[in-house]
This record gives structure tokens, C-alpha cells and sequence, in this order.
């Protein structure tokens, strides 16, 4: 097993654009979390995944972002009308169930200018 | 809502003095509680976990962490540190009552100093 693959690793985009981030889960696990890290700070939570369905979107998200997880395996996160303060590092991590812990990706870099 | 307080954002050590990492957290339900670490230029690992059973929990690497219900504390120990365990240590809480949302602290630099 590969774990979890994030791509692209780095992003660069101009105020205004839209991106899209892509999340390889480890196969064998049912769930998928997206979270937001800045400098200085702990992840933060976005949104959440069993299988195909999202079961829960943080508060902090805005209407800009959006998640899918067709078919149960890979997940997208898309930001529209990308903003500075949208520059993060966004990672996606995987799990079996919470005992098990979360294996994380390495993460993919947004900078917004 | 949970929540996790790491009051040291920066803790510098001499390579093998003993260190003490400390993590708190504010829940009205039971929770398991972790250390994740993540090396420079390196994504976060698990470092270990506290699900039930004895409050002491140990990782592979000499680290220890301890539950302490009363003090709602989960402070991160190792007797004697390396080189190599420079590293920003997050300390995370989830609900038992909740189906998987864990929630990280804000982090602790460890510096180790030769």
C-alpha cells in the first residue's frame, strides 16, 4: 500500500481562479477527511466522508468549497473564486475508524497571490 | 464542543534531557485522545493513542503519554530525547459519542539542541 496520495503537492493560482485537489485514499478505508492547516496552527477540520457520503462540513466553510467522493474512493475538494486567505496547506487523511487513527497525506499547498 | 489548549508553542531541550510536552482539553463526554507528529517536510503519523483501559500509553519510539481524567490532561513524555525527535508534536481529541471528528491543538515545536 502506497497511502495516501495528494496531488498536486503545490498550487499556484491567481486571485479569482477556481482549484481543485484530489485525495488517493488507502483502499481498504471506509473514511476520508479533509483538513486545513496555516502556519503556526493545528489542522482544522473541513469535512468528512464514509464511504460516498459526506457526513459532516465544518461551519468555517464557505459556500466557495465544495467535496465529493464519488463511488467511495478518491475525493476532490474544489475552491471557487479562490481568496489570499484560502492560501493553506490542505490534508487529506484516511481511516478504518477512529481507534485506528488517521493516516495522512503529504498534504498539497495553495497559495493564492 | 472539544476542545484541545497545547500551552507551550515552542519547547527547546538539550539531546538527552527528559521532556514534557503538555496538552489539555475541554469535553462534557468521554474521548480518546492522540499525539500526532509531524517531522520537518514530512506529513503528520500517529504517534500513539488512548482508547480505554491503563492511563499510561507508549509509543515505539520511547515516547509515553498519560490520562489523567481529573486534570483532563494527556501530557506527552520522553526520558531522554534524540536529535532526530525534533519534530511539531499535535496533540487531538474525538468523541466516543461522535462517529470519527478529531479535533488537533494548535501544536508544539520541539527543538532539540545537541
Amino acid at each position: 500500500d502506497t497511502g495516501v496520495s495528494q496531488n498536486p503537492r503545490h498550487k499556484i493560482t491567481k486571485r479569482g481562479q477556481n482549484v481543485t485537489f484530489r485525495c488517493d485514499p488507502i483502499s481498504e478505508h471506509n473514511r476520508l477527511y479533509w483538513y486545513r492547516q496555516t502556519l503556526g496552527q493545528g489542522p482544522e477540520f473541513l469535512t468528512y466522508f464514509q464511504n460516498e457520503a459526506q457526513l459532516e462540513k465544518s461551519r468555517l466553510l464557505s459556500d466557495r468549497f465544495s467535496a465529493e467522493r464519488p463511488k467511495g474512493s478518491f475525493s476532490t475538494l474544489e475552491i471557487q473564486r479562490t481568496e489570499q486567505g484560502d492560501s493553506a496547506m490542505y490534508l487529506c487523511a484516511s481511516s478504518s475508524g477512529i481507534p485506528y487513527g488517521y493516516t495522512f497525506g503529504s498534504g498539497t499547498r495553495l497559495t493564492v497571490v | 464542543a472539544q476542545s484541545v489548549t497545547q500551552l507551550d508553542s515552542q519547547v527547546p531541550v538539550f539531546e538527552e534531557a527528559p521532556v514534557e510536552l503538555r496538552c489539555n482539553y475541554s469535553s462534557s463526554v468521554s474521548v480518546y485522545l492522540f499525539w500526532y507528529v509531524q517531522y520537518p517536510n514530512q506529513g503528520l503519523q500517529l504517534l500513539l493513542k488512548y482508547l480505554s483501559g491503563s492511563t499510561l500509553v507508549e509509543s515505539i519510539n520511547g515516547f509515553e503519554a498519560e490520562f489523567n481524567k481529573s486534570q483532563t490532561s494527556f501530557h506527552l513524555r520522553k526520558p531522554s530525547v534524540h536529535i532526530s525527535d525534533t519534530a511539531e508534536y499535535f496533540c487531538a481529541v474525538s468523541l466516543k459519542t461522535s462517529y470519527d471528528k478529531v479535533i488537533f491543538g494548535p501544536g508544539t515545536s520541539l527543538s532539540v539542541i545537541p
